[in-house]
C-alpha cells in the first residue's frame, strides 16, 4: 500500500525566512510519480511540481526547491525567503505509473509572518 | 481558459438526504477523479472515470456513486448522508495518457450534513 507521511503539522516562520516542509513516502512499485500542491484558503489545490521515480535530480522553480532522494524515500520542498503570500497548506503526493489514485499525505499548514 | 468547475459551493443537508455535486472539467481534459477532504485532513480518492466509466475506486462505500457524461463532465451522488460525509469534495480533472499526470482541481463543494 502506498502512504504519504508529512510530519509537520502547522510550522510558523516570519517573513524572509526559508522554510523546509518533510514528505516521506512508501511504496512497492518501481515506477511512481510524487507531486507537491499548494491549497490556499480559497480551497483550489494548486499544482507545484511533479517528479517521477528515475528522475533525482532536484529542481529550483524561483524561490521553490525540491529535494528528491530515494535512498530515504523523502521529496522535500524548500522555500527560500518566504513571502505572507506563501502561506498556505502545502500537501505531498503519490501516484503509481498510471495516475489513477493519488495517496495525499495530512499537510503541513505554513503561516509567514510579516 | 476555465478551469475545473465544480457546483454548488456550499450546501447543507440532513441526516439520511441524498446530494448530488456537478463537475466540468478542464478545457481538454477527458478524466475527472473526486475526492473527499476532511476538515485539517488531505484529500482522499473516491474514484476516476473515464470514457463515462468508473476505472478505480477508493475506499468508500456503494452510497457513493458517479457518472460521467459524454461532454467529459461528471456528477458525485452521496445516498443516506451521514454525519461524517460532511466534508470538501474536490472534483481533478487530467488528460489521459501514458504516466501520471497532473491533477487540475477545483475549488470544491462544501458539504455539510446535520
Amino acid at each position: 500500500a502506498q502512504k504519504v507521511t508529512q510530519a509537520q503539522t502547522e510550522i510558523s516562520v516570519v517573513e524572509k525566512e526559508d522554510v523546509t516542509l518533510d514528505c516521506v513516502y512508501e511504496t512497492r512499485d518501481t515506477t511512481y510519480y510524487l507531486f507537491w500542491y499548494k491549497q490556499p484558503p480559497s480551497g483550489e489545490l494548486v499544482f507545484l511540481i511533479r517528479r517521477n521515480s528515475f528522475d533525482e535530480q532536484n529542481e529550483i522553480s524561483g524561490r521553490y526547491s525540491w529535494n528528491f532522494q530515494k535512498s530515504t524515500s523523502s521529496f522535500n520542498f524548500t522555500i527560500t525567503a518566504s513571502q505572507v503570500v506563501d502561506s498556505a497548506v502545502y500537501f505531498c503526493a503519490l501516484t503509481d505509473n498510471y495516475g489513477q489514485n493519488f495517496v495525499f499525505g495530512p499537510g503541513t499548514r505554513l503561516s509567514v509572518l510579516p | 481558459d476555465a478551469g475545473v468547475t465544480q457546483s454548488p459551493t456550499h450546501l447543507i443537508k440532513t441526516r439520511g438526504q441524498q446530494v448530488t455535486l456537478r463537475c466540468s472539467p478542464k478545457s481538454g481534459h477527458d478524466t475527472v477523479s473526486w475526492y473527499q477532504q476532511a476538515l485539517g485532513q488531505g484529500p482522499q480518492f473516491i474514484f476516476q472515470y473515464y470514457e463515462e466509466e468508473e476505472r478505480q475506486r477508493g475506499n468508500f462505500p456503494d452510497r457513493f456513486s458517479g457518472h460521467q457524461f459524454p461532454n467529459y463532465s461528471s456528477e458525485l451522488n452521496v445516498n443516506a448522508l451521514l454525519l461524517g460525509d460532511s466534508a470538501l469534495y474536490l472534483c481533478a480533472s487530467s488528460l489521459r495518457s501514458s504516466g501520471a499526470n497532473v491533477l487540475t482541481f477545483g475549488a470544491g463543494s462544501r458539504l455539510t450534513v446535520l
